[in-house]
C-alpha cells in the first residue's frame, strides 16, 4: 500500500533560521502531495499541495517542490519564526479521480524559539 | 473561520454514557471524513461519505455510529466507550471524494473517557 514517512521530531530551531523537514512517499501512479500544519489544540490546516512532477507548492514562506525521480516532497522555509511552531504532515493521494485514497505521515513538531 | 465547525470543543463522558459530535460545513464539498488522532499514532480514517453515501468504514468498533443527514452535517454518535477511545476527533471535507484538491479540516473535538 501507499506511505509517506517524514523525517522524526522534534525540530527545534532559533528564529531566522532555515527549515527542511523531509517527506518521501511511495504510492501507485502519480499522486497529489500536500503539507498540512497543525498548531496547538487546532485541526490540520492545509498549507500548500502540488499535483505533478516537477510543480512547487508555496503559501506563507514554505515551499515544496514534487521530485518524482527521488519520490520526495520536502518542505522549507528560508527564516522561521516563533509562530511557525506546530505539527507538519505531509500527505499523499492516489488512485482514481474520486477514489482516492490519502494518507498521512506521522507528523514533525516543531519548535522555533527565539 | 476554516469553514468546518465541530462541536463540541472539549467532552469528557463516562464509559456508559451516550453522546454525538457533530461536524458541519457549508463550502458545498461532497466528501466529509471522521478522523481519530492519538498521541504518538498516525491519524486513522474512519468513516469516509459521499454525497450523503457512507462509503467507507475502516474496521471501526459499533460503539462508534456516524450519520450524515445531508451533504454539509456529519455525525459521530458514540455509546459505551473505552478509556482508549480518548483522541481528538477530527472533521474533514474535500469537493470530492478523495481530495484531490486537499482537505478542509475542522479544529476537533478532544474526547476524554473516564
Amino acid at each position: 500500500g501507499d506511505s509517506v514517512t517524514q523525517m522524526e521530531g522534534p525540530v527545534t530551531l532559533s528564529e531566522e533560521a532555515f527549515l527542511t523537514i523531509n517527506c518521501t512517499y511511495t504510492a501507485t501512479g502519480y499522486p497529489s502531495l500536500f503539507w498540512y500544519v497543525q498548531y496547538p489544540g487546532e485541526g490540520l490546516q492545509l498549507l500548500l499541495k502540488a499535483t505533478k512532477a516537477d510543480d512547487k507548492g508555496s503559501n506563507k514562506g514554505f515551499e515544496a517542490t514534487y521530485r518524482k525521480e527521488t519520490t520526495s516532497f520536502h518542505l522549507e522555509k528560508g527564516s522561521v519564526q516563533v509562530s511557525d511552531s506546530a505539527v507538519y504532515f505531509c500527505a499523499s493521494a492516489s488512485g482514481l479521480r474520486g477514489y482516492q485514497k490519502v494518507t498521512f505521515g506521522t507528523g514533525t513538531k516543531l519548535q522555533v524559539i527565539p | 473561520e476554516t469553514g468546518v465547525t465541530q462541536t463540541p470543543r472539549h467532552l469528557v463522558m463516562g464509559m456508559t454514557n451516550k453522546k454525538s459530535l457533530k461536524c458541519e460545513q457549508h463550502l458545498g464539498h461532497n466528501a466529509m471524513y471522521w478522523y481519530k488522532q492519538s498521541a504518538k499514532k498516525p491519524l486513522e480514517l474512519m468513516f469516509v461519505y459521499s454525497l450523503e453515501e457512507r462509503v467507507e468504514n475502516n474496521s471501526v468498533p459499533s460503539r462508534f455510529s456516524p450519520e450524515c443527514p445531508n451533504s454539509s452535517h456529519l455525525f459521530l454518535h458514540l455509546h459505551t466507550l473505552q478509556p482508549e477511545d480518548s483522541a481528538l476527533y477530527l472533521c474533514a471535507s474535500s469537493q470530492d471524494r478523495g481530495g484531490l484538491y486537499g482537505y478542509t479540516f475542522g479544529s476537533g473535538t478532544r474526547l476524554t473517557v473516564v
